[in-house]
């Protein structure tokens, strides 16, 4: 099993662009979650899904959205990129309880 | 006051030492109850559940007082490889899958 998996590692945005970053899991989890960590921050939940076709806001969603079409995929939208948005994103599934994150991806606007 | 919060540390020991993370939470619906562990530049893992009447799994103890709503980490005989910042979780109020995570402690243990 890959576990979760996210793609890019990392990216350079400019203001204003949009891109998607991909998460995808293996272990037919319903549940699945996307957070940014910021320094001094700690991880803050965007927004998360409790199956397919099921998502819902988490702490800070302003700027992003995201679709479930299947149980495999939890995709993130920047819909136009802010220097704000700079951070690490991770995406987490979990059946109950242990939450199991990808490697991240480190995003930097400009 | 914050949803979850701990110790902002950091904490630097000697090998050997024993070191004792304590965390609050806020929310007295709270099921469900962990430490992560966050290596520099890497995704949390699990470390381990806390339960209601303690858990101990080899050098970590981790402990429940949802009275006072509070969780604590123990960790004895520390090794340079428990050098990370350890993460309070726990979940949100009745759901399971929701989980608010503490802003963490980092932990230097020195040679």
């Amino acid at each position: 099993n890959a576990g979760v998996t996210q793609t890019p590692k990392f990216q350079v945005l400019k203001t204003g662009q949009s891109m998607t970053l991909q998460c995808a899991q293996d272990m037919n989890h319903e549940y699945m979650s996307w957070y940014r960590q910021d320094p001094g921050m700690g991880l803050r939940l965007i927004h998360y899904s409790v199956g397919a076709g099921i998502t819902d806001q988490g702490e800070v969603p302003n700027g992003y959205n995201v679709s479930r079409s299947t149980t495999e995929d939890f995709p993130l939208r920047l819909l136009s990129a802010a220097p704000s948005q700079t951070s690490v994103y991770f995406c987490a599934s979990s059946y109950v309880g242990e939450q199991f994150f990808g490697p991240g991806t480190r995003l930097t606007v400009l | 006051r914050k949803e979850v919060e701990q110790d902002p540390g950091p904490f630097n020991v000697p090998e050997g030492a024993t070191v004792a993370f304590n965390c609050t939470y806020s929310n007295s619906a709270s099921q469900s109850f962990f430490w992560y562990r966050q290596d520099c530049r890497k995704e949390p893992k699990l470390l381990m559940s806390v339960y209601s009447s303690g858990n101990e799994d080899g050098r970590f103890t981790a402990q429940l007082n949802r009275a006072s709503q509070y969780i604590s980490l123990l960790i004895r005989d520390s090794k340079l490889s428990d050098s990370a910042t350890y993460l309070c979780v726990v979940s949100s109020g009745g759901s399971n899958y929701k989980l608010t995570f503490g802003k963490g402690t980092l932990l230097t243990v020195n040679p």
